[in-house]
């Protein structure tokens, strides 16, 4: 069965500062990768995906995320925080394309000015 | 604009009283899928459909049900509503499931309280 860890539920993050926010994940086949971001009263909105070639995908509003098929990570990166990133994060996996996505439980991250 | 619809927003009804929530999502995709939001729990699917009159069991559908006689609508129907389905429910969608690289798009969200 696949699954997905996001082992920290909160992260702070100083204005300016670089922020990571982990992903870890299980398959048995290729995985199929994915951030999203939730604002709050809003539904989940697509950040980016990693399903074949470079290691490093960006996407939107500067983030950035890295695979690493070792350690079987995913984090998501932003090189410099901005407060209105403040939200709630998930990551999600598929098992090789033909399976449901699974989420995890999300990560909220703080901002502070 | 591209968007999922739900409706309503929020609702706060009794235990048994049968409640509907629809979605709508003008963007003619195959797949559709209802998931629900609870803290510490991430989103879990209840039920999915990968196109007009298919539909299956995610990993909670226990007290739900679907349909999906149009390609834009797949609503949410809760026969019995217990307290323990109060939470939030998305619904989402995306081009094709077997095109899984495809991202979903989510609506809103409907906030259920059951009491």
């Amino acid at each position: 069965a696949q699954s997905v860890a996001q082992p920290e539920d909160q992260v702070n993050v100083a204005e300016g500062n670089p922020l990571t926010v982990k992903c870890t994940y299980s398959v048995s086949g290729n995985p199929y990768l994915f951030w999203y971001v939730q604002y709050p009263n809003r539904g989940l909105q697509f950040l980016l995906k990693y399903i074949t070639g470079d290691n490093l995908v960006k996407g939107s509003y500067g983030f950035e995320a890295e695979f690493n098929k070792s350690q079987t990570s995913f984090h998501l990166k932003k090189p410099s925080a901005l407060v209105s990133d403040s939200a709630l994060y998930f990551c999600a996996v598929r098992d090789g394309g033909y399976s449901t996505l699974t989420f995890g439980k999300g990560t909220m991250l703080l901002v502070s000015p | 604009e591209a968007q999922v619809t739900q409706n309503p927003r929020y609702l706060i009804t009794v235990t048994g009283k049968k409640l509907t929530v629809t979605c709508s999502q003008n963007m003619n995709h195959e797949y559709m899928s209802w998931y629900r939001q609870d803290p510490g729990l991430g989103l879990r699917q209840i039920y999915y459909s990968m196109n007009v009159e298919v539909t299956d069991k995610g990993d909670v559908p226990e007290g739900y049900k679907v349909s999906r006689k149009e390609k834009r609508n797949f609503p949410l129907i809760l026969e019995s509503p217990s307290p323990n389905q109060t939470s939030l429910y998305f619904c989402a969608s995306s081009p094709d499931r077997d095109r899984a690289g495809q991202p979903q798009h989510f609506g809103d969200g409907t906030r259920l309280s059951i009491l």
